[in-house]
């Protein structure tokens, strides 16, 4: 149990677009889900929580207009990189945790996004 | 500087033993967590100890937590070509949902046939 699923895994856009990654919980509810990103051979920074029914939660230094979240649903996160430019590309990946114990964070499978 | 810190490599021969050391500055962290990371993939949860733990055992994976001196370790038993990732060590300071994962640069385990 506890999937999240991150799609798209991969996505080449131009710069001045917008793109739009889905984090999924498969088999949990998730109130609350995270968006971090990853350069290369670094480690995770965590840009913002995505909380339902709410606004998100950024991190200092993360724009909440480049970077929107939307988490309409128990299962569902939204992060859309608006008016993309060729900084932002990065690994970007989610992560959930179902309550209780016994359970860690799951992550999704990740975004490479590639902006050109 | 980083809460949470990890040697940057690690090299070892298949079958051997892996040792992965992790640091950690908060005292009030309440579960601490290892991941492994293939290339471009994401994380995989490989296993978790609670604060109030000082080992855990599963399978291959042997977790030790020593609270006094905020060290956390994970052995690898009978090191196998698979195995090599990098592995990150996390903390958070709260079992609820919406808690905060801090991260570690991740450690780079090369296993050498």
């Amino acid at each position: 149990g506890a999937v999240v699923s991150q799609h798209p895994s991969r996505v080449i856009c131009k710069s001045g677009t917008s793109v739009k990654i889905e984090c999924r919980s498969l088999d949990f509810q998730a109130t609350t889900m995270f968006w971090y990103r990853q350069f290369p051979k670094q480690s995770l920074m965590l840009m913002a929580t995505s909380n339902e029914g709410s606004k998100a939660t950024y991190e200092q230094g993360v724009e909440k207009d480049k970077f929107l979240i939307n988490h309409a649903s128990l299962t569902l996160s939204t992060l859309t990189v608006t008016s993309a430019h060729p900084e932002d590309s990065s690994f970007y990946i989610c992560s959930a945790k179902p309550s209780g114990e016994g359970y860690g964070y799951t992550f999704g499978s990740g975004t490479r996004l590639t902006v050109v | 500087g980083e809460d949470v810190e990890q040697s940057l490599f690690l090299s070892v021969r298949e079958g051997d033993s892996s040792v992965i050391n992790c640091t950690y500055t908060d005292s009030s962290s309440t579960y601490l967590y290892w991941y492994k990371q293939e290339p471009g993939a994401g994380l995989q949860l490989l296993t978790y100890i609670f604060s109030n733990m000082d080992m855990k055992q599963d399978q291959r994976l042997t977790v030790l937590l020593n609270k006094k001196d905020k060290h956390l370790s994970l052995r690898i038993a009978d090191t196998q070509t698979g195995d090599s990732a990098i592995y990150f060590c996390a903390e958070s300071m709260t079992t609820d949902s919406w808690g905060k994962l801090q991260f570690g640069a991740g450690t780079q385990v090369v296993v050498t046939p």
